[in-house]
């Protein structure tokens, strides 16, 4: 019930496209879902972030839909850019904690 | 400002050896949590540390423990060391143990051979 599930493993997208990914959660007690992007070599980085109240939030070219009904949420990446290739993390949690539930990750590849 | 430190970044040890993993949070944070990510597993919670109490341990074997020092820094221990330890261990800092304003560190590589 802890888990969050994450699909697709592995992306590629033309430079320009839209990139998406979708998580899928069970525990309905988690309120807050952070999507962090790490680069080879470093430690994964908060991108964007939603609370459940929330059906869509959006910050330059990401924007996050959650569908609370069924327990999905994805991140769009949009003009998706080269610079954007990284892994990308979708993550649950409670707030007042600092322990994330992470999905297992996409590796998106855009080429130009 | 600083970001958060991890030392060394890269270690190579034994099977059955022990090993310790520094973290020094940003400063002024209270809360550290610490992460194993390896290919097979992905990222999964080990610690969280704050004010030097430990409020949340994930599902590791006693092998795996840590602790946080008055000045935030916080430190992994792992004995025994397995292969299957070999991993990225991260550490995360945040100013009032929330996960909204974490920063994680670039981590420790640990080659268990």
């Amino acid at each position: 019930q802890q888990q969050v599930k994450q699909s697709p493993q592995s992306l590629i997208v033309q430079k320009g496209g839209i990139s998406i990914i979708n998580c899928a959660y069970e525990n309905t007690a988690f309120d807050y879902f952070p999507w962090y992007q790490q680069f080879p070599g470093k430690g994964p980085a908060l991108l964007i972030a939603i609370r459940p109240d929330v059906s869509e939030k959006k910050e330059g070219r990401f924007t996050i839909s959650f569908n609370k009904s069924a327990k999905q949420f994805s991140l769009h990446i949009m003009d998706s850019q080269p610079g954007d290739s990284a892994t990308y993390f979708c993550a649950a949690t409670f707030d007042n904690t600092d322990k994330l539930i992470f999905g297992t990750g996409t590796r998106l590849q855009v080429f130009p | 400002k600083a970001g958060v430190t991890q030392t060394p970044r890269y270690l190579i040890k034994t099977r059955g050896q022990q090993v310790t993993l520094s973290c020094s949070p940003i400063s002024g944070h209270r809360s550290v949590s610490w992460y194993q990510q390896t290919p097979g597993q992905g990222l999964q919670f080990l610690f969280e540390y704050f004010s030097e109490t430990q409020r949340n341990k994930g599902n590791f074997p006693g092998r795996f423990s840590g602790r946080q020092f008055s000045n935030s820094r916080s430190e992994m221990n792992v004995s025994t060391l397995e292969l299957g330890d070999s991993a990225l261990y991260l550490c995360a800092s945040s100013n009032r143990g929330r996960v909204t304003e974490a920063f994680f560190g670039q981590g420790t590589r640990l080659t268990v051979v």
